[in-house]
């Protein structure tokens, strides 16, 4: 069964500092998209980035970014610069059979 | 403008009620989703339709039947209310069913509490 995993279920950092996520999982496709979302105290459902298995290089919005290591199905999410607006659940996810596979997401806690 | 919206945002009712939760959404796509995200925050499926066509019913009790009455419109209508039905329940599209078009957009949510 194809599988996210979200090994990190709280983190915290201070402000202006660079936090990474993880997230791995487990596929047999060699194409497919992969992708996090963020979920602020709003619960607004938020797309913080998306990465194609097929490039090699890391996709990258602003102060996000992730490290993608497809061998490993490592799936990772940096965020920079850390703000406190940042402070939310954020969650992978990964397509399986007409629908996403969401991780169990990690807490990110941004403190002053 | 609105791209996935959700009536109502809170919803609290009594056990054995029935309540409905609508979603619709203006950005053209053909896919409609309805998940259920518990206190723990876990996001689970619940279904999925294509083309006003159900393809996900995912292991969920009988009492939620979802209802697509056109490819912009998905409600979920759920009797007899229990208390593990308290959660938040998203209404989500996609533009399709491969690659990217995966990429949900959500809308804002619905808490549903039942005393």
């Amino acid at each position: 069964a194809q599988t996210v995993t979200q090994s990190q279920p709280e983190m915290s950092v201070q402000e202006a500092e660079t936090v990474t996520l993880s997230c791995t999982y487990d596929t047999s496709e060699n194409n497919y998209y992969l992708f996090w979302y963020k979920q602020p105290p709003s619960r607004q459902m938020i797309l913080v980035i998306r990465q194609e298995a097929y490039k090699q290089q890391n996709a990258t919005e602003n102060r996000f970014s992730v490290n993608f290591q497809k061998a490993a199905k490592s799936f990772s999410l940096k965020i920079s610069d850390s703000q406190l607006g940042d402070t939310a659940m954020y969650f992978c996810a990964f397509p399986n059979t007409d629908k996403l596979i969401f991780g169990t997401g990690t807490r990110l806690q941004v403190f002053p | 403008d609105t791209a996935v919206s959700q009536t109502p945002k809170y919803l609290v009712t009594q056990m054995g009620n029935d309540k409905s939760i609508k979603c619709e959404q203006n950005l053209g796509h053909d896919t409609m989703y309805w998940y259920k995200q518990d206190s723990k925050k876990f996001l689970k499926i619940m279904f999925s339709y294509n083309n006003k066509e159900l393809i996900i019913n995912e292991t969920v009790p009988n009492r939620f039947s979802p209802k697509s009455p056109d490819k912009a419109h998905l409600n979920l209508h759920i009797n007899s209310l229990e208390l593990g039905d308290s959660a938040v329940y998203f209404c989500a599209s996609s533009p399709g069913l491969a690659g990217d078009l995966y990429e949900q957009y959500f809308g804002p949510g619905t808490r549903l509490t039942v005393t």
